[in-house]
């Protein structure tokens, strides 16, 4: 196991209310990122955290928001829930600084938006 | 172009077979590459980083050509618990910051 938590496991949310997504990095990693990956396709990346503050974006709106907290933790908030933004949402952990950063996936959130 | 092309397969391959996997990315300044495995229903887990002399882990072996910009992964002696998706990795270096970007995978079912 990687040492890569998500809260919660499955969630069904209805069109238009707010969903708010938990990670917790494997332990000595200081960097979290997150990813949207819908059925059959591969992860899209969609923001990366780096000690607290945002430190990349991928092709997604304002509505999709993010914290790191100190302890490298980090949530994923999405407003106004669309039916689209029903897929399996990932979050990575890795140690910036350390070469190649290589990434490693917590068992992902499942939403489902109706 | 897209950032990270994988051929989407299937590929269906028998017990024991060689099979082989190309991903091209768009970005020459590209730096990290690495293959990811996915079962279904599931995370994906780190199979291999992808090194610039190419690197070898028991049956899989991975390379790179940057001059091509393309990346590989060869699967020796196929077993049937290789059957999934397969991932590309690409770093997409912007600013300070370190991006990845997945490819859409590649289907992967060994069959007895």
């Amino acid at each position: 196991e990687t040492g890569v938590t998500q809260s919660p496991t499955h969630l069904i949310k209805t069109r238009g209310q707010q969903v708010t997504l938990r990670c917790s990095s494997q332990s000595g990693h200081n960097t979290v990122s997150w990813y949207q990956q819908a059925l059959g396709q591969g992860p899209q990346f969609i923001f990366q955290y780096y000690r607290e503050e945002e430190n990349g974006r991928g092709n997604f709106p304002p509505r999709f928001s993010g914290l790191q907290f100190p302890n490298y933790s980090s949530e994923l908030n999405v407003n106004a829930l669309e039916l689209d933004d029903s897929a399996l949402y990932l979050c990575a952990s890795s140690m910036r600084g350390q070469g190649a950063e290589e990434q490693y996936f917590g068992p992902g959130t499942r939403l489902t938006v109706t | 172009r897209k950032e990270v092309e994988q051929d989407p397969g299937p590929f269906n391959v028998p017990e024991g077979a060689t099979v082989a996997f190309n991903c091209t990315y768009s970005n020459s300044a590209s730096q990290s590459f690495f293959w990811y495995r996915q079962d279904c229903r599931k995370e994906p887990k780190l199979l291999m980083s992808v090194y610039s002399s190419g690197n070898e882990d028991g049956r899989f072996t991975a390379q790179l050509n940057r001059a091509s910009q393309y990346i590989s992964l060869l699967i020796r002696d196929s077993k049937l618990s290789d059957s999934a998706t397969y991932l590309c990795v690409v770093n997409i270096p912007e600013d300070n910051n370190n991006d990845m970007r997945f490819g859409a995978g590649t289907r992967l079912t060994v069959k007895p």
